[in-house]
């Protein structure tokens, strides 16, 4: 399937710092979804973004589509301790509907 | 409560011995879809339906079976089990944009050992 790059693989900060994770494909990406996953939990969407150039915000997260629409960023401002979990990027195929996810970056915060 | 249920939640097995994992969402999605997650290897799509009578592979098919006969429910199937099936399965449904799939709502896992 097409390939969604996704790092780091794993961060590790102190609460307050702030974290990045980044996902790129070779390809245009019709969207980017990015999901968080508590350690022992399941996936819960965050946000999608569908345009170029697009960017989001949810209280301290940004998110970030490119203008070429092949790569995306979350950015978390002053981390702190709820934030520990992965991480995950996820966008469409272009040849199907199959949903391809980034191998996820684990973040951990330390008080 | 809009939700994705999966059945079992803990499952363990022996090698060759059929086995199928229920999958059901009451959000009248038409996208369902079956992941695989280990250490390192994030999640992996095993197959995915658009729709009733509509299914098609992932990245890891091998080895799994599916069908959507309704709506609601996506069964995944494993004929013949084998060791190196041993992992967290997710199942997840959404709505589906034309052109891309929407949020993903995701069924709280079912973690399979083979022996």
């Amino acid at each position: 399937g097409q390939q969604v790059m996704q790092i780091p693989q794993y961060q590790h900060v102190q609460e307050g710092e702030d974290f990045t994770t980044y996902c790129n494909s070779s390809t245009t990406l019709s969207n980017i979804q990015w999901y968080k996953q508590r350690p022992g939990g399941h996936p819960v969407f965050l946000i999608q973004l569908v345009k170029s150039g697009e960017v989001k915000k949810q209280k301290r997260l940004t998110f970030q589509f490119g203008e070429a629409k092949k790569n995306s960023s979350l950015h978390i401002t002053a981390t702190q301790t709820t934030d520990v979990g992965t991480y995950f990027c996820a966008a469409n195929s272009n040849s199907g509907y199959a949903l391809n996810f980034g191998k996820g970056t684990s973040l951990l915060v330390t008080p | 409560e809009a939700q994705v249920t999966q059945n079992p939640r803990y499952l363990i097995t022996v090698t060759g011995k059929k086995l199928t994992v229920t999958c059901s969402q009451n959000m009248n999605h038409e996208y369902m879809s079956w992941y695989r997650q280990d250490p390192g290897l994030g999640l992996r799509q095993i197959y995915y339906s658009m729709n009733v009578e509509v299914t098609d592979k992932g990245d890891v098919p091998e080895g799994y079976k599916v069908s959507r006969k309704e709506k609601r429910n996506f069964p995944l199937i494993l004929e013949s089990p084998s060791p190196n099936q041993t992992s967290l399965y997710f199942c997840a449904s959404s709505l589906f944009r034309g052109t891309y799939t929407d949020t993903q709502y995701f069924g709280p896992g079912t973690r399979l050992t083979v022996l």
